[in-house]
């Protein structure tokens, strides 16, 4: 069975602060790990990793995947109270395009 | 582009009746749509994958007879809680692959918010 784990569950910290918000797997015949971002509504799409050690930014979020030991991280710098949200990995695995969602992490940035 | 429409958004119906949620790619083909379920304060949970023209694929303990799922053309994927009980209440999201050059990850419905009474 496909599993996707994330920490911390949840994290509260102060508008400025830099986050890392971390994701393990284990998954049969591995394509590629998405993170989201969650607010209220529907997830939105924040990165695409398939390949080790090549970082993709956006602004103050940032990540990058190892395949080798089987993680990913997501950084946020200079945190914001709009970064408030809960934060969703997932891995795509198998021939059938399977989604495997992790736990997510809930960030509360306060001012 | 890669926009997926998700009706209705939010529906209360009484216990024993259908419910019928509807997705849409708007601007792109989904062959594949993904059904998910997500309860307060957690995750997505996959319910089941929907293929264009076949049937779908259920994932362990969901109910095929209960959650409904026709996928009839490539723009349109529809699942239909069959028979709802208080304990169908829940969020429901669709999902599709986007595909197309730039196009990457996977496009959500904004989500149904259905409540069983």
């Amino acid at each position: 069975e496909d599993k996707v784990v994330q920490s911390p569950l949840s994290l509260v910290v102060h508008e400025g602060d830099t986050v890392t918000l971390n994701c393990s797997y284990e998954v049969t015949n591995f394509r590629s790990l998405l993170w989201y971002k969650q607010e209220k509504k529907a997830p939105t799409f924040l990165f695409m990793l398939t390949s080790s050690g090549i970082e993709k930014k956006s602004g103050r979020l940032s990540s990058i995947l190892d395949k080798k030991e089987l993680f990913s991280i997501l950084n946020i710098t200079a945190t914001q109270t709009g970064d408030s949200a809960v934060y969703l990995c997932a891995v795509e695995a198998g021939g059938y395009q399977k989604v495997t969602f992790g736990t997510g992490t809930k960030l509360q940035v306060i001012p | 582009g890669a926009v997926v429409s998700q009706h209705p958004s939010r529906v209360i119906c009484k216990s024993g009746t259908s419910v019928k949620i509807e997705c849409r790619s708007l601007d792109f083909q989904a062959t594949t749509m993904f059904w998910y379920r997500q309860f307060p304060k957690q995750s997505l949970m996959l319910m089941a994958t929907s293929n264009e023209g076949s049937k779908a694929t259920y994932e362990q303990g969901v109910e095929k007879d209960k959650f409904l799922i026709n996928h009839a053309s490539l723009t349109l994927s529809t699942l239909t809680v069959t028979s709802a009980h208080p304990e169908d209440s829940s969020f429901y999201i669709c999902s599709a692959r986007m595909t197309g050059a730039g196009k990457y990850g996977y496009t959500f419905g904004s989500g149904t918010r259905l409540t069983v009474v």
